[in-house]
């Protein structure tokens, strides 16, 4: 168990620039989550998935933003024509639906600045 | 829709003094809650849950949990703190125990020599 992996961890790009973000779960987890976190803010939710399907979005999820999870192992969340308001944290998690609790574990984050 | 208070932001406390960290939370449905603690440049981790049974839960590193569902609070207290207990804390609920978690803002606790 080598936890919860993010790539990159920082990113900085200018402002109508895509950027694609990498989160690799633990590997026996089957649900996977994005949040995002703004300077003195707690994470809000944007999306989870369950093995490849998408579950639930956030209205915090404009249609600029996508995220996949193909396989159902990685997944990836890209932002298209990035704005400054889109500069934050962003986290993944994943959790073990088959445990109690379902504790989810957090990845150290990507944190993007769009100039 | 659920949503979670951090009544404070900020917490400033002496070692080895007791600390009480304040949350407050709405839901139409019962809820599942959570702690979790993010040290300076590294991840969110998990404190302590409340799932169901006990109201009170402990973590092993000296921290409790109170559920008071007449209240609607779950605070966080801890009887002498330290020094390597300065983070940010963050109170979290779930309406199911698989699904999204709402947050609070969090409060920064800063423990002083």
């Amino acid at each position: 168990d080598t936890g919860v992996s993010q790539d990159p961890r920082h990113k900085i790009t200018k402002r109508g620039q895509n950027v694609t973000f990498r989160c690799d779960p633990i590997s026996e987890h089957n649900r996977l989550y994005w949040y995002r976190q703004t300077l003195g803010q707690g994470p809000e939710f944007l999306t989870y998935f369950q093995n490849e399907a998408q579950l639930e979005k956030s209205r915090l999820l404009s249609d600029r933003f996508s995220a996949e999870r193909p396989k159902g192992s990685f997944s990836t969340l890209e932002i298209q024509r990035t704005e400054q308001g889109d500069s934050a944290m962003y986290l993944c998690a994943s959790s073990d639906s088959g445990r109690a609790g379902n504790e989810q574990f957090f990845g150290p984050g990507t944190r993007l600045t769009v100039l | 829709a659920q949503s979670v208070t951090q009544l404070d932001s900020q917490v400033p406390v002496f070692e080895e003094a007791p600390v009480e960290l304040r949350c407050n939370y709405s839901s139409s449905v019962s809820v599942y809650l959570f702690w979790y603690v993010q040290y300076p440049n590294q991840g969110l981790q998990l404190l302590l849950k409340y799932l169901s049974g006990s109201t009170l839960v402990e973590s092993i590193n000296g921290f409790e949990a109170e559920f008071n569902k007449s209240q609607t609070s779950f605070h966080l207290r801890k009887p002498s703190v330290h020094i390597s207990d300065t983070a940010e804390y963050f109170c979290a609920v779930s309406e199911d125990a698989g699904n999204m978690l709402t947050f609070g803002g969090g409060t920064r606790l800063m423990v002083k020599p």
